[in-house]
């Protein structure tokens, strides 16, 4: 099983170009999410999902968009890229309706560059 | 949500054993404990989860008094690869999704 994986792990973009971030699972799990990490911060969740047709925004859901088509796949859309958006994304997973009891598995990241 | 608090950064040296405290004064009943760890330039990694008394795994211990209002992650005989962010995370299951929050964790520096 690859797990987690996220594409592409760099990106350097143009304020209010448009692009989506990747994010694929094969682990057959019900619950996806995205984060950002800024410099010395938490994780902030942006948007989630508990099953494919079915998502909910998080903390931080401003600038971004998703869609849940698959089990498999849960992009993030940035619809027109800002400076603030500069930061490190992460995907992750878990198996179940994502309660606290289920393990979260989460990709490698996308270190993203708003100019 | 229970809120978390846990030290900003720690030190420690090779073959210490380390001790992170979270505090969760407003635990609800149906909440768990669970402990995160990030390396630089990676997703976190799940390290334990428990509910009450001791967990204890291949990598660490996880020790929860009886009030669960505060754990302890023990980390044995630490080395220079412990070196990491340590978040701790509370939440349980519930009538709609649980969005499970990263604090700012605790920074480990093992020092040589």
């Amino acid at each position: 099983n690859a797990g987690v994986t996220q594409t592409p792990k760099f990106q350097v973009l143009k304020t209010g170009q448009s692009m989506t971030l990747q994010c694929a699972q094969d682990m057959n799990h019900e619950y996806m999410s995205w984060y950002r990490q800024d410099p010395g911060m938490g994780l902030r969740l942006i948007h989630y999902s508990v099953g494919a047709g079915i998502t909910d925004q998080g903390e931080v859901p401003n600038g971004y968009n998703v869609s849940r088509s698959t089990t498999e796949d849960f992009p993030l859309r940035l619809l027109s890229a800002a400076p603030s958006q500069t930061s490190v994304y992460f995907c992750a997973s878990s198996r179940g309706s994502g309660t606290a009891l289920e393990k979260l598995f989460f990709g490698s990241g996308t270190q993203l560059s708003v100019l | 949500l229970a809120k978390t608090t846990q030290p900003i950064s720690m030190d420690s040296y090779e073959g210490q054993e380390v001790n992170i405290t979270c505090s969760h004064n407003n635990i609800a009943t149906n909440d768990y404990i669970t402990w995160y760890q990030q390396f630089p330039s990676q997703g976190p990694r799940f390290i334990i989860q428990g509910y009450k008394t001791k967990v204890t795994n291949e990598v660490a211990s996880l020790f929860i008094p009886a009030d669960r209002k505060s754990s302890t992650l023990s980390l044995p005989r630490v080395s220079l690869s412990d070196t990491a962010v340590y978040y701790c995370l509370v939440g349980g299951p519930s009538g709609g999704s649980y969005i499970p929050t990263f604090g700012r964790g605790t920074s480990l520096i093992v020092h040589p």
